[in-house]
């Protein structure tokens, strides 16, 4: 079993739809949490990351972190053609901080 | 500002051969991580470093070597290529290692093919 799942999509919506990805992870250890976005043929470039649970809004994002059931989200509002892209959750505990475990990324593609 | 840069862009390799993949920054900071990324499998951390003359091992670091002489670069080095390295490889630089408090820039990777 892989320490973070993420389903790889791809996931179709149409522009304006509000968009959910999550992730789920095995370590309870996890005390940060990260989502990067990653255009093709890119690097990744980070996007939010929380401490901790609870939810923290930065424009049209939500990054939300439920560690009871170690599931996080990330929320997308009004989803423009801009935001198509693979989105890689990332997480970390407090004795390794250096070692981000990443999942496999979801591929969103929002159609105009 | 240039962030991070890596050459080449693309190589192809027989199985056996050797090469340094390059990467640069010139953001001054004092962290330096290679990762490979491996369809469906996520980004995987190779080595590190917290500064000029540290490195250190992550999560995958059998079949590679690095070196840190100076703040700006961090080379990569496969040995012995072999068809399992085939990937991409993404050099990233942060000013801490708090990576979950500050942003880890990424270069635009290297992809790699070993036949």
């Amino acid at each position: 079993q892989k320490e973070v799942e993420q389903d790889p999509g791809p996931l179709s919506v149409p522009e304006g739809a509000i968009v959910s990805l999550n992730c789920t992870y095995s370590n309870s250890a996890f005390q940060y949490f990260m989502w990067y976005r990653q255009y093709s043929r890119k690097g990744p470039e980070l996007l939010m990351y929380t401490y901790s649970s609870g939810n923290k809004e930065d424009g049209r994002f939500t990054a939300q972190v439920d560690k009871s059931s170690k599931y996080i989200s990330l929320f997308i509002r009004d989803s423009q053609p801009s935001d198509s892209a693979t989105y890689l959750c990332a997480m970390s505990g407090m004795d390794s901080s250096y070692k981000l475990i990443f999942g496999s990324g979801t591929r969103l593609l929002v159609r105009p | 500002n240039a962030g991070v840069t890596q050459t080449p862009k693309f190589r192809i390799l027989k199985i056996g051969q050797s090469m340094t993949l390059q990467c640069a920054q010139d953001m001054n900071h004092n962290y330096m991580y290679w990762y490979r990324q491996d369809p469906g499998m996520g980004l995987k951390l190779i080595y590190y470093s917290v500064g000029a003359g540290i490195t250190d091992k992550g999560e995958v670091p059998n079949g590679y070597n690095v070196s840190r002489s100076t703040t700006e670069d961090f080379p990569l080095r496969l040995e012995l290529a072999a068809p399992s390295q085939t990937s991409v490889y993404f050099c990233a630089s942060s000013y801490s290692r708090r990576q979950f408090t500050d942003t880890q820039y990424f270069g635009p990777g290297t992809r790699l093919t070993v036949l």
